[in-house]
């Protein structure tokens, strides 16, 4: 099984709503990662998650809350919102690279489609 | 930023053509990997090349990296409708994470 599923695929929130996106994979990867990504423009990486710790967070507002429940799922927690934040939101998998080793292919779900109202 | 660049933004060709996206980065890499994303979709790996090759092939993609200076092109043989979608460089951190960079992005449309 090499697919990573998010759900739900379309979100419609108020600013002073909380929701979150969930991402589920059964590859035994134990990288997974939150990117999002606005019309026309390349993904950004939000997080990232190493053996279910926090190792990467690229400097994201405290709106956005991840978390990872075990090695199988992602969260990310919405709360707050502003429109601005209406993005494609992605979530992929990968191996864990150890010490030097090369980076993996990441296999990326079909994404979450957010609209903040 | 670390963020490539890839250019053209947008190509055109007609469906048998080839197809080249170029990508330019920054800093020193241990990869560069190739990804395709169809229109509001998730991403499809497709090809990564190691530092230390020039060239890879995968199927009708073949894939060149030049680290002297810093870039790389994807080669798209015999296009189809179907290899109609964005096209991603993507380079990692050299720091032994596995986060990726995303270039700009090639918009190709490849008309039957």
């Amino acid at each position: 099984d090499t697919e990573v599923t998010q759900t739900p695929k379309h979100l419609v929130m108020g600013m002073t709503n909380k929701k979150s996106l969930k991402c589920e994979q059964h590859m035994g990867h134990r990288a997974m990662y939150w990117y999002k990504q606005k019309a026309k423009k390349p993904p950004e990486l939000m997080f990232v998650y190493s053996y279910e710790k926090l190792s990467i967070n690229e400097s994201v507002p405290s709106r956005f809350s991840p978390e990872c429940p075990n090695s199988s799922l992602l969260n990310l927690h919405l709360h707050a919102l502003q429109p601005e934040d209406s993005a494609l939101y992605l979530c992929a998998s990968s191996l864990t690279p150890q010490g030097g080793e090369r980076a993996y292919e990441q296999y990326f779900g079909p994404g979450t489609r957010l609209t903040v109202t | 930023s670390q963020q490539g660049e890839e250019d053209p933004q947008a190509l055109s060709i007609q469906e048998g053509e080839n197809a080249t996206m170029n990508c330019s980065y920054k800093t020193s890499i241990n990869n560069l990997q190739w990804y395709r994303q169809n229109s509001g979709r998730g991403l499809v790996h497709l090809i990564l090349i190691r530092s230390n090759e020039r060239e890879k092939h995968s199927g009708r993609l073949r894939v060149t990296l030049d680290t002297s200076k810093k870039s790389s092109s994807l080669l798209i043989t015999a296009s189809r409708a179907a290899d109609t979608a964005s096209y991603f460089c993507a380079t990692d951190a050299r720091t032994g994470a596995n986060n990726l960079f995303f270039g700009t992005g090639t918009r190709l449309t490849v008309i039957p």
